[in-house]
Formats: structure tokens, C-alpha cells, sequence
């Protein structure tokens, strides 16, 4: 069935250090492949996005890596700093048609000061 | 404001009960997603509606329903409540079908604790 693995459970850098998340996905007809940031008690927040068509996309301190091949992809986090402190979330587009996204089991990211 | 609004924010209920969740999706938006996450767990996909209709399922149990109304707006019922169901509660919506322009906005969620 569909699924989406995501390591590390935990990670803490320090603050500076970069920061890096892989999922791996199963379902080959994926083709949109979004990371959520959670604070404690929020709402997910969409804060990068890459398509099948794109290997890599880079905003400012985070970029994602897509390998189609492999079904992997990974976030990257450069010069972390505390506010990057929180759960991490890929997902993966679901079965054509459906629309829905597989999310990964989330990563907490602790930055320290 | 993400523009998705959820109803009631926090919700304490006894076992066996039934309750109802609402959302409310961006305006202009068409799809409707529910998610469910347990503590400390990750966000499980449960149901999706697209301008009325059912478009997908997931683990959703039977004796969770939802329904989209005509206004766009969507209900999520629980009934039977067990404690295993507390858990937060969020909604999405996307501007389409495919959300692969640009993704979904989340609501702020429900917080459910079943007692």
C-alpha cells in the first residue's frame, strides 16, 4: 500500500549546524512531494514544495532533493537556528485520482542555542 | 489566519458518545481533507471531499462520517467514542482537486480528548 518512511525520528544540532530529513516513498505514481513544519499545538504550515519534474528546489535556508529513481527525497535545513525547533513532516502525493497526501511519521528537529 | 476555520477548537467528551466537527475551507477552495493525529503521531488521512462528492478514503473508521454541504463547508462525526479517539483533528482545503499547485492549508485543528 501506499507509505512514506521518514528518518530521523529526533534530531538536535547545534545552532549553525545544518539539518537533514529523507523520506522515501512507494508509490511510484507520486508526483508532488510537499514539507510541513509543526510548532507545538499549531497547525502543519507548508513551507516547501517540489515536483517530479524538478530535482531540486532551494528558499533562502532550506532546499528539498527529489531522486524519482530511488523515491527518495530530503529536506535540508542550512544554518539552523532555534525558531527551526519543531516536527518536521514530508508527504507524498497519493494514488492518482485521489489527491490525497501520505505524510511521513514527522521529524522533531531540536536546534540548540 | 490560514483562512481554513475549524470548529470548536477544543472538544472534551465522555465515552460513547457523538460528536461533531466542523470546517469551514478557504475561500474558493473546493477540496476537503481530514486528518487525524495522535499524540505525539503523524497526521493520518481519513477522508476527502471535492465539491460535494466524496473523492477519497482512508483509515476511517465506521463509525466516523463526514458529508460536504452545498457551501462548501464540512462535517466530521464521530460516534461510539472510544478513548483511542482522542486525538487532534485537522482539516485542509486546497484551491483544487489536485493540490499539486500549491498544496493545502491547514486549519488550526480540533483538539478531541474522549474521557
Amino acid at each position: 500500500g501506499e507509505n512514506v518512511e521518514q528518518h530521523p525520528s529526533t534530531l538536535s544540532v547545534q545552532e549553525g549546524d545544518s539539518a537533514v530529513i529523507k523520506c522515501t516513498y512507494s508509490d511510484s505514481a507520486s508526483n508532488y512531494f510537499p514539507w510541513y513544519k509543526q510548532e507545538l499545538g499549531k497547525r502543519p504550515q507548508l513551507i516547501i514544495d517540489i515536483r517530479s519534474n524538478v530535482g531540486e528546489k532551494k528558499d533562502q535556508r532550506i532546499a528539498v532533493t527529489l531522486n524519482k529513481t530511488a523515491k527518495h527525497f530530503s529536506l535540508h535545513i542550512t544554518e539552523t537556528q532555534p525558531e527551526d525547533s519543531a516536527v518536521y513532516f514530508c508527504a507524498a502525493s497519493g494514488t492518482s485520482g485521489t489527491y490525497k497526501y501520505i505524510f511521513g511519521t514527522g521529524t522533531r528537529l531540536k536546534v540548540l542555542a | 489566519d490560514s483562512g481554513v476555520t475549524q470548529t470548536p477548537k477544543h472538544l472534551i467528551t465522555a465515552t460513547g458518545q457523538r460528536v461533531t466537527l466542523r470546517c469551514s475551507p478557504r475561500s474558493g477552495d473546493l477540496s476537503v481533507y481530514w486528518y487525524q493525529q495522535s499524540l505525539d503521531q503523524g497526521l493520518q488521512f481519513l477522508i476527502q471531499y471535492y465539491n460535494g462528492e466524496e473523492r477519497a478514503k482512508g483509515n476511517i473508521l465506521e463509525r466516523f462520517s463526514a458529508q460536504q454541504f452545498p457551501d462548501l463547508h464540512s462535517e466530521l462525526n464521530l460516534s461510539s467514542l472510544e478513548l483511542g479517539d482522542s486525538a487532534l483533528y485537522f482539516c485542509a482545503s486546497s484551491v483544487e482537486s489536485a493540490p499539486t499547485n500549491y498544496g493545502y492549508t491547514f486549519g488550526s485543528g480540533t483538539r478531541l480528548t474522549v474521557v
